[in-house]
């Protein structure tokens, strides 16, 4: 069975610094992808990014950047000079190759502050 | 580019009424996904579809049904609402093709059940 774990339920940060949230999971398996997803007050699910199991080579995305340790079968999400646009609960995710199940972590509400 | 699309955005049923959340994507993607994401739980897989004709269930299934007629439309059928059923409905789809990794989510229903 495959698990996600976000062990952080709310965290705050202040604006232009930089916060990281952490993500592990369970799986068996080898191929994979794992996602972070922000979710806004509007309900709008948003790829923030997104990292293949088979590349070494953590994932970035402008501000944001990801810890990929597929050993400790780990995922935590970096945001540099926090925004207040960045304010939004954040989703682990998990998904096996060819597969369409999506499993989620119980996310993360983040709040940045001015 | 509408994207994936749910009708309606809020609901409010009363215990034993039925009725049918609506989701229809316009990308020609073969994935389709419904999900329900209640607080501190992150969202949880009720039912799936790899194809038109073909579904699945996943991880809370009971009191739903879904039928995939089209690639286009993934209705999804509460047969009879009771509270446990308040939540948020999320409709996702993702194309069946090589690298197609991302889940495309439409708005969500709020589904409230008195």
């Amino acid at each position: 069975a495959q698990t996600v774990t976000q062990s952080q339920p709310e965290m705050s940060v202040q604006e232009a610094e930089t916060v990281t949230l952490s993500c592990t999971y369970d799986t068996s398996e080898n191929n994979y992808y794992l996602f972070w997803y922000k979710q806004p007050p509007s309900r709008q699910m948003i790829l923030v990014i997104r990292q293949e199991a088979y590349k070494q080579q953590n994932a970035t995305e402008n501000r944001f950047s990801v810890n990929f340790q597929k050993a400790a079968k780990s995922f935590s999400l970096k945001i540099s000079d926090s925004q207040l646009g960045d304010t939004a609960m954040y989703f682990c995710a998990f998904t096996l190759y060819n597969f369409n199940k999506f499993y989620f972590g119980s996310g993360t509400k983040l709040n940045v502050k001015p | 580019n509408a994207g994936v699309t749910q009708t309606p955005k809020f609901q409010v049923l009363k215990t034993g009424q039925s009725m049918t959340l609506q989701c229809a994507q316009d990308m020609n993607h073969e994935y389709m996904s419904w999900y329900r994401q209640d607080p501190g739980m992150g969202l949880r897989l009720i039912h799936y579809s790899v194809g038109a004709g073909i579904t699945d269930q996943g991880e809370v299934p009971n009191g739903y049904n879904v039928s995939r007629s089209t690639t286009e439309d993934f209705p999804l059928r509460l047969l009879s609402a009771a509270p446990s059923q308040t939540s948020v409905y999320f409709c996702a789809s993702r194309g069946g093709e090589e690298g197609a990794t991302e889940a495309f989510f439409g708005q969500g229903t709020r589904l409230t059940v008195v």
